[in-house]
């Protein structure tokens, strides 16, 4: 089945202990990108990648890292959590950036204490 | 990335009312995507408006593109229960960095 896999779908940890959120798809895309959705803020872009070793930032970069060694794999990184990080996270992915849609990952919701 | 509006941030119908999302861009769009997150769930794409003045439908969904490419909408035809959730639209204009629209949550009142 085609998919994107996020893990923990739920994580709730303490402040400045770093944390990894996987994300995987099985759909051999190009395009891998992670979001945050706070309420009334709507799904605001992280960082994004258009395909191996290749990243950039996006809207909201701040506080996170990600790295993509794998075509299939798209980590994403909190070296050193803060609460105004706790959210909801997605990551998606698509063939390319403008005219293919996108597959969301179930989500995780971080809890920042 | 480029800006989209998109409103009203919140609609509340009565089952079997229209319903209406908008979003809008001060600048030309290459396209626009409308997705649909159920509440607990995680967005899912609809449909994707190409061309000037491009009308697509999906059942009781009618989606249109501006003559200008600037605004779009997403229209619903007699609500139903299964019509509740958060109504986002993607910018798309050439760029990697896809914008999101802030979102509508509709909610259906029984």
């Amino acid at each position: 089945e085609a998919q994107v896999t996020q893990n923990p779908r739920y994580l709730i940890t303490v402040t400045g202990k770093k944390l990894t959120v996987t994300c995987s798809q099985n759909m051999n895309h190009e395009y891998m990108s992670w979001y945050r959705q706070d309420p009334g803020l709507g799904l605001r872009q992280i960082y994004y990648s258009m395909n191996v070793e290749v990243t950039d930032k996006g809207d909201v970069p701040e506080g996170y890292k990600v790295s993509r060694k794998e075509k299939r794999n798209f980590p994403l990184i909190l070296e050193s959590p803060s609460p105004n990080q706790t959210s909801l996270y997605f990551c998606a992915s698509s063939f390319w950036t403008d005219n293919s849609p996108l597959h969301f990952g179930n989500g995780t919701r971080l809890t920042v204490t | 990335g480029q800006q989209v509006m998109q409103i009203p941030q919140y609609q509340h119908v009565q089952e079997g009312e229209d319903f209406t999302t908008y979003c809008n861009s001060s600048t030309t769009l290459s396209n626009i995507q409308w997705y649909k997150q159920r509440p607990g769930g995680h967005p899912v794409f609809l449909i994707q408006l190409v061309k000037s003045g491009e009308v697509k439908k999906q059942k009781r969904l009618t989606f249109q593109f501006g003559e200008a490419k600037k605004n779009s909408s997403l229209h619903i035809t007699a609500t139903q229960t299964t019509d509740v959730g958060t109504y986002f639209c993607r910018s798309g204009a050439g760029s990697y960095q896809l914008t999101f629209g802030k979102g509508t949550k509709l909610s259906v009142i029984p």
